[in-house]
């Protein structure tokens, strides 16, 4: 089955810098990629996802970049608040019989004013 | 706005005992989902449903099993809950899976403990 890697499992960055968290993935059938925010307390909650017929996708601060030959995408965070500090996982949809997404282990992102 | 409302937001069980995590979602998603939490091991797939009535092994079914009799409910149960099973649990809906799969909504959470 898939399998997706996440690094760093920590994060610290001062208010105003970018962040960026990589995953990589092995199924090369994969096809769907989204990231997913974890607030203190919720459940995660989607923020920006891309497929792979598409290699970038930006929505106001937050990106993220694919590239299916070496398999791995990127969220890119730029000037980064005090509110963006949470846990951020990426995902990958599995395609063997029904598609299921596959997590990585998740980056605490903290964000420090 | 998509609302995956679960039951209970803390429990505490012992060893043994059989374990009901009920889980609702009022969008007419075709698929629901229970993912367990794990610090240091993210989020594991449980078992998941793409039809009433129906249900999929995910990676870790062991211990566990489902129910879903109608469209809006899916139920984890823990037929004989373990210590190693002390864990957060959390339910999600999709609009459609399959090869044009849509993004998952997530309850807040059961965490369990078992003792």
């Amino acid at each position: 089955g898939e399998n997706v890697e996440q690094h760093p499992s920590t994060l610290s960055v001062q208010e105003g810098d970018s962040a960026v968290i990589k995953c990589t993935y092995s199924d090369s059938a994969s096809n769907y990629f989204p990231w997913y925010k974890q607030e203190l307390g919720k459940g995660p909650q989607l923020i920006i996802d891309i497929r792979s017929n598409v290699g970038e996708k930006k929505d106001q601060r937050i990106a993220v970049t694919l590239n299916k030959t070496a398999k791995h995408f990127s969220l890119h965070i730029t000037e980064t608040q005090p509110e963006d500090s949470a846990v951020y996982f990426c995902a990958a949809s599995s395609n063997s019989g029904y598609s299921t997404l596959t997590f990585g282990k998740g980056t605490m992102l903290l964000v420090s004013p | 706005d998509v609302k995956v409302t679960q039951s209970s937001r803390y429990l505490v069980k012992r060893t043994g005992e059989k374990v009901f995590l009920e889980c609702v979602q009022d969008m007419d998603h075709e698929n629901m989902f229970w993912y367990r939490q794990d610090p240091g091991l993210g989020l594991r797939l449980i078992y998941f449903s793409y039809d009433v009535k129906m249900k999929e092994k995910g990676d870790i079914p062991e211990g566990y099993s489902v129910s879903r009799e109608k469209k809006e409910r899916f139920s984890l149960i823990l037929e004989s809950a373990s210590t190693n099973q002390t864990s957060m649990y959390l339910c999600a809906s999709s609009l459609r899976g399959g090869w044009a799969i849509s993004p998952l909504h997530f309850g807040n959470g059961t965490r369990l403990t078992v003792t």
